[in-house]
C-alpha cells in the first residue's frame, strides 16, 4: 500500500539553527500539507501546497517557515531559525484532491535544545 | 467550517461495538463529516467520511442523523489496536482540504 514517508524520524537541533524536514508524498497525489503537534496538544494545520505554490497557511506559519517541492517527489518544510517552542511532531500529508482523504506520514519529532 | 463536539473519553470492551458520537449542530449543507484517528502520536489515519447518507467501509460505519446535526462512528468489533484518539471533522470538500483537529475522543478498548 502506498504511504507517505518522512525523514528523519527524530531530529535534535540547537536553538537558532536551520532545520529541513523531508517528506515523500504518495506519487499521484496533488495536494500536500504540513501539520504539527506539540506534546499533549492538538494536531495543528500549518500549510497546504498545490500546483507548486502555497494555497493556504495558518498564523503559525510565519516568515521562519517555508515549504518547497524541489523535485517531483520530495516536499520539504524548512524552519530558518528554530526556537524552543518549535519542538513538536511534524506531520506531512498528501491527498489526490480536496475531496479526497488525506494520508499522513509517521512524523518527525523535532527537539530544539 | 462547522465546530464539532465530542466526549473527551470513552471505554469499550474488546469484541464489542464502539459507538463514538459527534455533535455538529451548525454544519452547513456542503460540509462533509470526516473521521480520523491517531494511535499513540502516530500520524492521523483516515477512517471514513460522508455527507448525508450512512456509509460503511472495511474499518467502520458512519451514521449521520437526518437533520445532519450529529453523527456516530461505529467500530463493529473493537480490538485492543483500536485504542486511539478519534477525531470528527466537518469540512467543505472543495476548499483546499485543510483539516482542523479538535481534542477528539480518547477511546480505550479494554480486554
Amino acid at each position: 500500500e502506498p504511504e507517505v514517508t518522512q525523514t528523519p524520524s527524530h531530529q535534535v537541533t540547537q536553538m537558532g539553527q536551520e532545520v529541513i524536514l523531508r517528506c515523500v508524498p504518495i506519487s499521484n497525489h496533488l495536494y500536500f500539507y504540513w501539520y504539527r503537534q506539540i506534546l499533549g496538544q492538538k494536531v495543528e494545520f500549518l500549510v497546504s501546497f498545490y500546483n507548486n505554490e502555497i494555497s493556504e497557511k495558518s498564523e503559525i506559519f510565519d516568515d521562519q517557515f517555508s515549504v518547497e517541492r524541489p523535485d517531483g517527489s520530495n516536499f520539504t518544510l524548512k524552519i530558518r531559525s528554530t526556537k524552543l517552542e518549535d519542538s513538536a511532531m511534524y506531520f506531512c500529508a498528501s491527498s489526490e484532491g480536496t475531496g479526497r482523504e488525506a494520508f499522513f506520514g509517521q512524523g518527525t519529532r523535532l527537539t530544539v535544545v | 467550517d462547522a465546530k464539532t463536539t465530542q466526549p473527551p473519553s470513552m471505554d469499550c470492551a474488546e469484541g464489542r461495538a464502539a459507538n463514538l458520537p459527534c455533535n455538529h449542530s451548525t454544519i452547513s449543507g456542503n460540509e462533509y463529516v470526516y473521521w480520523y484517528r491517531q494511535i499513540h502520536s502516530q500520524g492521523p489515519q483516515y477512517i471514513i467520511h460522508g455527507l448525508k447518507n450512512n456509509e460503511t467501509n472495511e474499518m467502520a460505519s458512519l451514521i449521520i442523523t437526518e437533520d445532519r446535526k450529529s453523527s456516530t462512528l461505529i467500530l463493529p468489533h473493537a480490538t485492543l489496536r483500536d485504542t486511539a484518539v478519534y477525531y470528527c471533522i466537518a469540512i467543505v470538500n472543495n476548499q483546499g482540504g485543510k483539516l482542523i483537529f479538535g481534542q477528539g475522543t480518547e477511546l480505550s478498548v479494554k480486554p
